[in-house]
């Protein structure tokens, strides 16, 4: 099982500022096809996740480009520029190459 | 719209079922592969279940497997999970979510277990 480890487990982040969430994977998980299946996910208080990036860096449909993937091997980063109120919550990444597929344990942004 | 509604949770004994059910709509269910991934109370994420577009291919969280089973209907546009051997720490928002390629892009609101004597 590929192990997602996650950091910081929380993040105060004053508004039009930026975060930075790291994302570290046990070993390497590139999928037969030669993709990298890194996504991220948001779950507000309340609210079934969301997902926001997929295959590293690729936004999904309807996500502001202010929300942005980087990383390669099994180091990668989520960052939000310009952060909003609503972007308080829990973001997950989660690797989708293999089976199981597994998730980090989350990391809790809050507003300053 | 594509909506994804569960269904079946509910209050069970240790060692109880349940099965839960998640309908589709607004996307070709019938040619997307759908997973289950639960949420214990104020925890993270756990993938429990995988299921390809024409059923042929299960797969399973070592936790669950041998007492959880998934399946789906595509007449139906209905997914399908049946839990067996419930233990309390099964106990969690059950969610299911629509595969795109590596990811999860749709999920449902959740259906809530809870396994407690």
């Amino acid at each position: 099982e590929i192990v997602m480890t996650q950091t910081p487990l929380s993040l105060t982040v004053t508004l039009g500022q930026s975060a930075s969430i790291s994302c570290r994977s046990s070993q390497n998980f590139v999928h037969s096809d030669g993709s990298i299946y890194l996504s991220w996910l948001h779950q507000r208080p309340g609210q079934p996740p969301r997902l926001l990036l997929h295959k590293i860096s690729d936004r999904f449909s309807g996500v502001p480009d202010r929300f942005s993937g980087s990383g390669a091997g099994t180091d990668f980063t989520l960052t939000i520029s310009r952060v909003e109120a609503e972007d308080v919550g829990v973001y997950y990444c989660m690797q989708g190459t293999h089976f199981p597929h597994t998730f980090g344990g989350g990391t809790k942004v809050e507003i300053k | 719209e594509v909506q994804l509604l569960e269904s079946g949770g509910g209050l069970v004994q240790p060692g109880g079922s349940l099965r839960l059910s998640c309908a589709g709509s607004g996307f070709a269910f019938d040619f997307s592969a759908m997973s289950w991934v639960r949420q214990a109370p104020g925890k993270g994420l756990e993938w429990v279940s995988a299921i390809s577009a024409d059923s042929r291919g299960r797969e399973y969280a070592d936790s669950v497997r041998g007492r959880f089973t998934i399946s789906r209907d595509n007449a139906q546009n209905t997914l399908y999970l049946q839990m067996n051997s419930l233990r309390v720490e099964d106990t969690g928002f059950y969610y299911c979510a629509k595969r795109y390629g590596g990811a999860k892009d749709y999920w449902g609101q959740g259906t809530l277990v809870t396994v407690s004597s």
